[in-house]
C-alpha cells in the first residue's frame, strides 16, 4: 500500500476565505485524487490531478471553486475557495498505485 | 455515469455470525470492484478487491463474489467479530480508468 499524508488534519475557517490542503505520497503516482465526504455519507469524486496536465473535474465541480495543483508525482494540494458553510465536510486525496486506490487521513473542514 | 447500489444501509449481527454486504452496477463495462472498511474518523481502508476475470476471492474471512452477468458483487464476512465494526463501501470502477464510483456504505455493527 502507499503511505499518503494530509496537512491539515482539520481547520476552522470564517466564510469567504480559501484553504489549501496539502497531500503527500510516500512514492512516486501517476493518479492522485481528491473527494469529499460529508458526515455519514459516502465519498464523492472531486477531481483526478494528474501530474504534468489539469485536473479533471467531475460533474458539479469546477476549477475557480476547487483549483488543484500537482506539480511531481508524489504531491498535490486541493484549495476550496470562498468558503460557506456548505464547503464543510471532510476532504481526503487519495493515489492509485498498480490499479489500487489508497486514502489519506483526510482534512476535516468546519467553516463558519 | 457509473452508478452503484449498495445494501443494507445497516446491519447488525451477534459477534461469530456471518454478514453479507451487497451491491449492485450500473456500466457493463466496469471490471474492478473494491471493498473498503472505515472506522469512525479514519481513512477508508482497502479490504479486498476482485477483477471482473475472477468470480470469487478469499482472504482469510472475507470474501468477494461477482457475478457479472448480473451486475452484482457481494462482500462475506464469517465470523464476525466487534473490531469488524464500521462502514463497508463498494465500489466500481471501468476499464482503463482509475476513478471509483462508491455505494452510500453500510454501517456493520457486531455486537459482543
Amino acid at each position: 500500500s502507499a503511505v499518503i499524508s494530509q496537512k491539515p488534519s482539520r481547520d476552522i475557517c470564517q466564510r469567504g476565505t480559501s484553504l489549501t490542503i496539502q497531500c503527500q505520497v510516500d512514492s512516486q503516482v501517476t493518479m492522485m485524487f481528491w473527494y469529499r465526504q460529508q458526515p455519514g455519507q459516502s465519498l464523492t469524486l472531486i477531481a483526478t490531478a494528474n501530474q504534468g496536465s489539469e485536473a479533471t473535474y467531475e460533474s458539479g465541480f469546477v476549477i475557480d471553486k476547487f483549483p488543484i495543483s500537482r506539480p511531481n508525482l508524489t504531491f498535490s494540494t486541493l484549495t476550496v475557495s470562498n468558503m460557506s458553510p456548505e464547503d464543510s465536510s471532510i476532504y481526503l486525496c487519495s493515489a492509485d498505485r498498480h490499479n489500487e486506490q489508497f486514502f489519506g487521513p483526510g482534512t476535516r473542514l468546519t467553516v463558519l | 455515469g457509473e452508478n452503484v447500489e449498495q445494501h443494507p444501509s445497516t446491519l447488525s449481527v451477534q459477534e461469530g455470525d456471518s454478514a453479507v454486504i451487497k451491491c449492485t452496477y450500473s456500466d457493463s463495462a466496469s471490471n474492478y470492484f473494491p471493498w473498503y472498511k472505515q472506522e469512525l474518523g479514519k481513512r477508508p481502508q482497502l479490504i479486498i478487491d476482485i477483477r471482473s476475470n475472477v468470480g470469487e476471492k478469499k482472504d482469510q474471512r472475507i470474501a468477494v463474489t461477482l457475478n457479472k452477468t448480473a451486475k452484482h458483487f457481494s462482500l462475506h464476512i464469517t465470523e464476525t467479530q466487534p473490531e469488524d465494526s464500521a462502514v463497508y463501501f463498494c465500489a466500481a470502477s471501468r476499464a482503463g480508468y482509475s476513478t471509483l464510483t462508491f455505494g452510500k456504505g453500510t454501517m456493520l455493527l457486531v455486537s459482543p
